[in-house]
């Protein structure tokens, strides 16, 4: 059973560009979160998403961030004109129901210059 | 809000030496309760975990942790850490009402001399 899948591991952008992030959640796993990870600091929630819905997006910045997990296919976190401060580390987790162990991805660690 | 704090920033210890790292939360409901442990260029990997039960649980690598209500703490131990401890270790807390969102504290990183 494969573990939970993004990619890619590393990505570089110009500022003003748009960042796509992928995850493929682990086999039966329906649940799917986003953190956040910059220098220096733990890991903070952004999104926490289900098979086409959001479920609690309590942590993403109003502008620019989105997320999404359609039927088929991974989940994209979308940054759209980054900015230096997007710069970090992106973790997804994926869990077979909301009460259950989140297990995590590789991440992707985002430089903009 | 709910917030995690992890005392120690980093610690140093030598091969042998007994290990602790501190935990607490805000929250004062019903939570789950996880340590994770990043090695160097790897993912987070699960430690262990607190549902319900005993508090005091044992994980993988020969770590335990106690789950202690009343002083809202959920410290790491290992009596006897070894070079390839070495690692940040993350506590992390998710509230049985908020179901899916965590919480994680800042990190330990932990440095284990030979």
């Amino acid at each position: 059973n494969a573990g939970v899948m993004q990619n890619p591991r590393h990505l570089v952008r110009r500022r003003g560009q748009e960042a796509r992030l992928r995850c493929s959640p682990m086999k039966g796993h329906s649940h799917v979160y986003w953190y956040r990870q910059l220098p220096e600091e733990g890991l903070k929630f952004m999104v926490y998403l289900q098979k086409e819905n959001i479920i609690d997006e309590s942590g993403m910045p109003k502008e620019r961030f989105s997320a999404e997990f359609p039927k088929e296919g991974p989940s994209i976190l979308r940054i759209q004109q980054v900015v230096r401060g997007d710069s970090a580390a992106y973790f997804c987790a994926s869990s077979p129901g909301n009460q259950d162990t989140q297990y995590f991805g590789p991440g992707t660690r985002l430089t903009v210059l | 809000a709910q917030s995690v704090s992890q005392h120690n920033h980093h610690v140093i210890l030598s091969e042998a030496a007994s290990l602790e790292l501190g935990c607490n939360y805000s929250y004062g409901g019903t939570v789950n309760l996880f340590w994770y442990v990043q090695y160097p260029g790897q993912h987070l990997q699960l430690l262990l975990k607190y549902f319900s039960g005993d508090p005091l649980v044992k994980g993988i690598k020969g770590f335990e942790a106690e789950f202690i209500k009343s002083k809202f703490s959920f410290n790491l131990r290992k009596p006897s850490v070894q070079w390839s401890d070495t690692a940040e270790y993350f506590c992390a807390v998710t509230r049985n009402t908020n179901a899916g969102k965590s919480t994680f504290g800042d990190g330990t990183t932990l440095t284990v001399k030979p």
